[in-house]
């Protein structure tokens, strides 16, 4: 079975770009996550969304949205980047609420953003 | 507000001996429990979890204590090899398996031969 896969694995932009960003979740998982990893802040929850809607928002501002597609695939998009952006993007699929009981994220291996 | 606090950023233990990962959390709603390995340039990938309703949950080399009223849980590998090396990460999961998992900051485990 495949795993979560993300693209671009790595990517570099300027303050002001705007990126997006690619997740494929494992086949059969409907929810998909997105995660920041930053050096000093752990993993910091970003969205989550359920059957094409944002069930859950982390603490991000406005310039972070995402959607996902009918066939659960997910895209994150960042606007006027900011060199603080800089940092591993990753993206997690899980099975529907209730049906593991566990929480267990899958994750990909993440993007690998750089805002020079 | 830090709400799963890994106080430890790093850990280095001789191979064979135990590791013990702490973590700390503020929250007492939470009502899941998870470790999550990561190698550099790969993804977390998920080693055990607990429910809130249990004090020990183990899973072959691995062990997760959970202690309610101290809102503490630590993770025990035993015994430690070079290949557990890896940055571990705490996690809460206080939305009813929603996706949205609270990390900690994570630590840096060497297992030294």
């Amino acid at each position: 079975k495949a795993g979560v896969t993300q693209t671009p694995r790595y990517l570099i932009k300027t303050r002001g770009q705007q990126v997006t960003l690619s997740c494929s979740p494992i086949s059969g998982h409907r929810s998909v996550s997105w995660y920041q990893q930053t050096p000093g802040q752990g993993l910091q929850f970003l969205f989550e969304y359920f059957s094409e809607t944002q069930r859950n928002k982390g603490n991000f501002p406005g310039r972070f949205s995402g959607r996902q597609f009918s066939n659960s695939r997910s895209e994150m998009n960042v606007s006027t980047l900011e060199l603080g952006d800089s940092a591993l993007y990753l993206c997690a699929s899980s099975f529907p609420a209730g049906s593991t009981g566990t929480g267990e994220l899958f994750f990909g291996e993440g993007s690998r953003l750089t805002v020079l | 507000d830090q709400q799963v606090k890994q106080n430890s950023p790093s850990l280095s233990v001789q191979e064979g001996r135990i590791s013990i990962l702490n973590c700390d959390y503020t929250n007492s709603m939470f009502d899941y429990f998870l470790w999550y390995k990561k190698y550099p340039a790969e993804g977390p990938t998920f080693l055990i979890s607990i429910s809130s309703i249990k004090d020990k949950n183990e899973d072959g080399r691995f062990t997760v204590f959970l202690n309610k009223s101290a809102k503490h849980l630590s993770l025990h590998i035993v015994p430690s090899q070079p290949g557990d090396s890896a940055v571990y990460f705490c996690a809460a999961d206080g939305s009813s398996n929603t996706g949205k998992l609270i990390f900690g900051q994570g630590t840096t485990l060497q297992v030294k031969p």
